[in-house]
Order: C-alpha cells, then structure tokens, then sequence
C-alpha cells in the first residue's frame, strides 16, 4: 500500500490559517487522498478527500501538488475546537472500500489561544 | 440523526475472560469496519462487513477475535480468552459505498 508521510506535531494560533502538510511519493494514478481528524475521545471524524483537483468545502480545503506527490489540508481559521490529530490517508476508493482506510500516526495538531 | 452507537463505552475485564463489544451502524449503511486503536497510534483495522458477511477479516491479530453481523446491521466483535496486550479501544466505522466512513466512539477495553 502506498504510504504517506506526516509531521508528527504543528502548532498554530487561534484566528489564523493551517496548512497540514503530506507526502505520498508513492501515490498510484488511482488513489484517492483522504483526510479525517480525530478529536480527543472521539472516534475519526471525516474531513475531506480528492483525487486530482484541489477540493473546498465547509470544514476546509485540499491543495493537492500537480505531481500528486504530495498534499496540504488547510484550516482557514482554525480555533481551540480543531485540535486534533490530523490523518491523511491514502485509497483506491473514493469512500471506505475494502480494507477500509489504513491510518497512520497523523499529525497532532495544538492550536493556542 | 443518530450515528454510530457503541457499547459499552467502557469495558473492564479480567485476563482470561470473554467480552463482548456491540455496535449499532447509522441505519441504511451496507458496510461496517472495526477498528483497534492503542495509546498513541492510529487506528488499526480488523475487519469489513458488508452486508452480512465479512469481506475481509485479514486484520483480526488471531483466532481469540471474532466478528458477527448476523442481519446485516448490528454488529458484535468478541474477544475470547482476553490478555492484557488486548486492552485498547475498539473503534466501528460504518458507510454507504463509495461514501466516507462515520465512526463512533469507540469502546475501550481494559484487560486486568
């Protein structure tokens, strides 16, 4: 399975934008990029996913790099309720699929007042 | 509406015992994963339901762990003959395929 490769921490400031960064080097041309985060005692929650184009919605953006090597999740302003571990993940399904999604660690985020 | 519904959210068991972890997927869902997450780590899968039966139980770490979903909608991950390296908390994911996965929060078990 292709693998990506996350910072293990970030911090940032209450009001300010967030870029999350991911590697995948190894992304096949089928798979798609999903990012969930997870909230402190709580399960994963859904955050966004594409393929190729970069994708917007309530919770934030996706930038994903021309060579699809690597990609960003932005926060546009993020505040204390965003902190989170952060999980890019890589799939051949646009939903869950087979197998599900294989997590890695992600990267937790500290956001300060 | 209500998602996925886990219980017990606590479990605490002694090592040798039999658990049981239920799971109630948002209704309508096909497919239903587990999940096992320990101190620090990401998720890690078990298996995938979809329908009735398990399409792929290759992440179940051996024969003490078993997964029914006999009518295609609750779920049941039971753990015979616990240890204490299986003390963790036991996450189940559900979705429509093709459609991102929504999970509940998790049981966690305790094996003393």
């Amino acid at each position: 399975d292709a693998k990506t490769t996350q910072p293990n921490s970030m911090e940032s400031n209450e009001e300010e934008p967030v870029h999350l960064p991911c590697n995948h080097s190894t992304i096949s041309g089928t798979d798609y990029i999903h990012w969930y985060r997870q909230l402190p005692s709580q399960g994963p929650e859904y955050v966004i996913h594409g393929l190729t184009s970069n994708v917007n919605n309530r919770m934030a953006s996706l930038a994903i790099a021309e060579d699809r090597k690597s990609s960003t999740l932005i926060l546009h302003r993020a505040t204390l309720r965003d902190a989170a571990v952060y999980y890019c993940i890589l799939s051949p399904y646009s939903g869950g699929g087979a197998d599900g999604l294989t997590f890695g660690k992600g990267t937790h985020l500290i956001i300060q007042p | 509406g209500a998602g996925v519904s886990q219980t017990p959210s606590n479990k605490v068991t002694e090592k040798g015992k039999y658990v049981e972890l239920r799971c109630d997927p948002i209704s309508g869902h096909t497919a239903l994963y587990w999940y096992r997450q320990s101190l620090g780590q990401g998720p890690e899968f078990l298996i995938y339901f979809q329908g009735t039966g398990a399409a792929d139980d290759s992440g179940l770490p051996n024969d003490r762990f078993f997964a029914v979903r006999p009518e295609g909608s609750v779920s049941t991950l039971k753990i015979q003959r616990t240890e204490r390296g299986d003390s963790a908390v036991y996450l189940c994911a559900s979705s429509l395929m093709g459609s991102p996965l929504h999970f509940g929060n998790g049981t966690r078990l305790t094996v003393t």
